[in-house]
């Protein structure tokens, strides 16, 4: 079974407008973790944003929230105020258990127009 | 800030060809991994290293193999390179530290390209 599932091969947003990108994830593992990682053009991964599985709060880093749903077993990346710079592959992934390989899933397009 | 560089940003290999694409971390990270990146797939795990001379297989391995004689360093070694192994190289590497995300930091890249 996937263990990570990104939806939306590709998505678009107005400048300025709020996005949300889907992930959803399948484990039976208690702790775990999931990430979201961004990768523009140029090809470099950049880490976005981390939520433990005991954390109580969604996460947050500037414009970048995850709304994570634990008994949906999804964990959505919401940008706010979308920019141009914000145009990339974005990636979430997960970490289970105590280890420290990452599963990734398919990734999202977005594009953002002015 | 955590740096990690990779040999070469292209490469060209004839099929047939031992190809080496070779990691350097330099922030005394003890794991260090290495993926695969194509289209519509994500990236997906070749084979991971926890500590010096260690080594795990990921989820592709097959036709691939590591190296990790010093800390910093992580090999990826194709021994005899087949045109389905053309595709995006990445490195990663990343602390083990209780407590914290412990998130991978990545290289630029490989784009591999064999003919």
């Amino acid at each position: 079974a996937q263990k990570i599932t990104q939806t939306q091969p590709g998505m678009f947003v107005q400048e300025k407008e709020a996005v949300t990108l889907d992930c959803t994830y399948d484990t039976s593992d208690q702790s775990y973790g999931l990430f979201w990682y961004k990768q523009p053009s140029s090809g470099e991964m950049i880490f976005l944003i981390y939520q433990g599985s005991y954390d109580e709060q969604n996460a947050t880093e500037g414009r970048y929230s995850l709304n994570f749903q634990k008994a949906r077993k999804s964990a959505n990346l919401v940008i706010s105020a979308s920019q141009l710079g914000d145009s990339a592959m974005y990636f979430c992934a997960m970490r289970e258990g105590s280890g420290s390989r990452l599963t990734f899933g398919e990734g999202t397009q977005l594009t953002v127009n002015p | 800030d955590v740096k990690v560089t990779q040999s070469s940003r292209y490469l060209v290999k004839r099929t047939g060809e031992k190809v080496f694409l070779e990691c350097v971390q330099d922030m005394d990270h003890e794991n260090m991994f290495w993926y695969r990146q194509d289209p519509g797939l994500g990236l997906r795990l070749i084979y991971f290293s926890y500590d010096v001379k260690m080594k795990e297989k990921g989820d592709i391995p097959e036709g691939y193999s590591v190296s990790r004689e010093k800390k910093e360093r992580f090999s990826l070694i194709l021994e005899s390179a087949s045109t389905n192994q053309t595709s995006m190289y990445l490195c990663a590497s990343s602390l083990v530290t209780s407590g914290r995300p412990n998130e991978q930091f990545f290289g630029p890249g490989t784009r591999l390209t064999v003919l």
